[in-house]
């Protein structure tokens, strides 16, 4: 099946610094990611929709310029968490959306998969 | 996408089948039922879906009722490594499709 694949997969860093994790589609072109968060024993929540080439639609209560995304490539995009403080500590999952899905009436199955998560701890 | 309701935690005992009942009564006509799991600090793991007809693969059993209120997972056989948190979902899809997770349901299969 197809693989998307996140890096890294855990880091920790001091307070005030920046931490960037990828998201790559690693044997399909996604024309379409998203970015969640999940906090300890919560459920997944949708941070940002990152679409390729064009700038991302942020979810309410999320701040777009602290959780910078870039999706520059069909099969890369970034999040980026500026200024990191303890409370942005959790575990990060990108899910990508393959671009053959794109414009055909909806299957379903197989359009939409998720990488391994990166957890992150701040200091 | 339509609210799903599901109960917060289930135990199964190995071997035997599992069914994870998931209320959406509000679902409306062009929204699929899609199941997705998640084992403990990994991502989401797709399982199947369904419009209105049931549907089997290789991991999994879906049934469906004939008002699409509610729908029924079916792991047949379950086993320990299927201990994972269940999350039943009613999304639309299209070009803008995201999937909206709720709180899910804790299947713990027990030796």
């Amino acid at each position: 099946g197809a693989v998307v694949s996140q890096h890294p997969s855990w880091v920790i860093c001091k307070s005030g610094t920046s931490v960037k994790i990828e998201c790559r589609s690693l044997d399909f072109q996604a024309t379409t990611m998203f970015w969640y968060r999940q906090f300890p024993k919560q459920s997944l929540m949708l941070m940002a929709t990152s679409n390729e080439g064009s700038k991302a639609t942020y979810e309410q209560g999320v701040e777009k310029d602290k959780f910078l995304i870039n999706h520059a490539s069909l099969t890369l995009s970034t999040l980026t968490v500026t200024s990191a403080h303890p409370e942005d500590s959790s575990f990060y999952i990108c899910s990508a959306r393959d671009k053959r899905a794109s414009g055909m009436p909806y299957r379903g199955t197989g359009e939409l998969f998720f990488g391994e998560g990166s957890r992150l701890t701040v200091l | 996408d339509a609210k799903t309701t599901q109960p917060p935690s289930m135990d199964c005992a190995e071997g035997r089948a599992a069914n994870l009942p998931c209320n959406h009564s509000t679902i409306s006509g062009n929204e699929y039922v899609y199941w997705y799991r998640q084992i403990h600090s990994q991502g989401p793991q797709y399982i199947i879906h369904g419009l209105k007809n049931n549907e089997t693969n290789e991991m999994a059993s879906l049934i469906i009722t004939e008002d699409r209120k509610s729908s029924t997972l079916i792991l047949p056989h379950a086993t320990l490594r299927d201990t994972a948190v269940y999350y039943c979902i009613a999304s639309s899809g299209g070009s803008n499709y995201k999937l909206t997770f709720g709180k899910g349901t804790l299947l713990t299969v027990n030796p």
